[in-house]
């Protein structure tokens, strides 16, 4: 069954430093990987989004890097801030003909300053 | 612009009792969204629409029923709430390209059924 997998566990870093987070998915072949954050009480706001022949896309603080191989994305926010604290997620468009996103559960970031 | 508009914010029901979410867009998209999102669950698609008189299953869709009447409005109805029906609930939408642009998200709806 296709599966899109973040991790489940917040993750804690000091204000200033790079956060990096994970989405890995299988059984998927996905043309487009999106990425929003989410916070409390709110609808999620999308933040960018990388196609299957790029291999890294950067915008302002934030890259992300697709590898169709590994079937990884990895987010990236550098010089992070108490104001980047959120839940990100990621998201895939799915194989199955079905117009629409399939989400990942989220990463919840936290930046202590 | 507003957006996605999603009323009402928030809502209790009684299990057995029915009631329509409202999703209301003015950014001309074509695509429209319903979601739900549970603790640890992530958000699960429950119906959508690629346009105005058409709608689809999405993972989730039992217990549910939509319409898309008019371009800008995508309503979710539950007939008979259950209290497994308690979740957010948003809407979304985007353009036909979706995958490749984004979506917009409403703030939600929080739903709970005693």
């Amino acid at each position: 069954s296709q599966k899109i997998e973040q991790n489940s566990e917040a993750l804690n870093i000091q204000e200033g430093k790079t956060a990096t987070l994970t989405c890995n998915y299988t059984n998927y072949s996905p043309a487009y990987l999106q990425w929003y954050r989410q916070d409390p009480g709110r609808g999620p706001v999308f933040l960018l989004l990388i196609r299957e022949n790029e291999k890294e896309k950067r915008k302002e603080r934030l890259k992300v890097t697709f590898d169709t191989t590994l079937k990884q994305s990895l987010f990236h926010i550098t010089a992070s801030q108490p104001a980047d604290s959120a839940t990100y997620l990621c998201a895939l468009d799915e194989d199955t003909g079905r117009r629409a996103l399939t989400f990942g559960s989220g990463t919840r970031l936290q930046v202590q300053p | 612009n507003a957006g996605v508009t999603q009323t009402p914010k928030f809502r209790v029901l009684k299990t057995g009792q029915s009631m329509t979410l409202l999703c209301a867009q003015d950014m001309n998209h074509e695509y429209m969204y319903w979601y739900r999102q549970d603790p640890g669950m992530g958000l699960r698609l429950i119906h959508y629409s690629v346009g105005e008189g058409t709608t689809a299953k999405g993972e989730v869709p039992d217990g549910y029923n939509v319409s898309r009447l008019k371009k800008q409005n995508f309503l979710l109805g539950l007939e008979s709430a259950a209290p497994s029906q308690t979740s957010v609930y948003f809407c979304a939408s985007s353009t036909s390209q979706g995958r490749a642009y984004g979506y917009t998200f409403g703030s939600g709806t929080r739903l709970t059924v005693v």
